[in-house]
């Protein structure tokens, strides 16, 4: 079965450095996703992209965040400047264009960011 | 946005139905009702979704009352590996709200 595979699945960066996290959406799909989970706390929605554009995003999705779908087969996630409380496991999701954005979403095994 | 309320948390015997029920009292009527779980800490599973008529696949069945307010999940027989935390939340609704944690019991 497809899978959404999401790259690393652990990345330690110093606070203020740039990152970037990388997922590979199932080949068909054209709906995007990032959501964060900070240890112990639920899912949060970040940001849905779909058309080479951000479609919805929540607060948390300030300007220190960005989204870019560099090639036919990867969506990215990037934090410019990072900041202690970015610590939180990052998922990627998917879905299927049929029927619009109200397809089940296909989430990837999430990369553990730490910052210190 | 439609919003979903859920139980804290359930337990339920190895090799019981597990039924965990939400209520979506606000959801207006083409939306669908999603279940997804999340094992620990790896991604959101996807579980079931319906409209109206209650639906069954290979992982679960689920139970959507008439008025649509709100939906039972059903896991026929509950193995020690379906403990998780247990969501239902309407489509393009994409905030994850607390769940329900399911603790299956040996």
């Amino acid at each position: 079965e497809p899978e959404v595979t999401q790259t690393p699945s652990h990345q330690v960066t110093q606070m203020g450095q740039e990152v970037i996290l990388r997922c590979v959406p199932i080949s068909n799909h054209l709906y995007f996703y990032w959501y964060r989970q900070i240890l112990g706390q639920k899912v949060e929605f970040l940001v849905s992209f779909y058309n080479n554009e951000i479609s919805e995003k929540s607060e948390i999705f300030d300007d220190q965040f960005s989204v870019e779908r560099p090639d036919g087969s990867n969506f990215t996630l990037k934090i410019r400047s990072t900041k202690l409380e970015d610590s939180a496991m990052y998922f990627c999701a998917s879905s299927d264009p049929i029927g619009g954005s109200s397809q089940p979403q296909h989430f990837g095994d999430g990369t553990r960011l730490s910052i210190l | 946005d439609a919003k979903t309320t859920q139980p804290t948390s359930m337990d339920c015997a190895e090799g019981r139905a597990a039924n965990l029920p939400c209520n979506h009292s606000t959801i207006s009527g083409n939306e669908y009702v999603y279940w997804y779980r999340q094992i620990h800490s790896q991604g959101p599973q996807y579980i079931i979704h319906g409209l109206k008529n209650n639906e069954t696949n290979e992982m679960a069945s689920l139970i959507i009352t008439e008025d649509r307010k709100s939906s039972t999940l059903i896991l026929p027989h509950a193995t020690l590996r379906d403990t998780a935390v247990y969501y239902c939340i309407p489509p393009n609704n994409l905030f994850f709200g607390t769940g329900t944690r399911l603790t299956v019991i040996p």
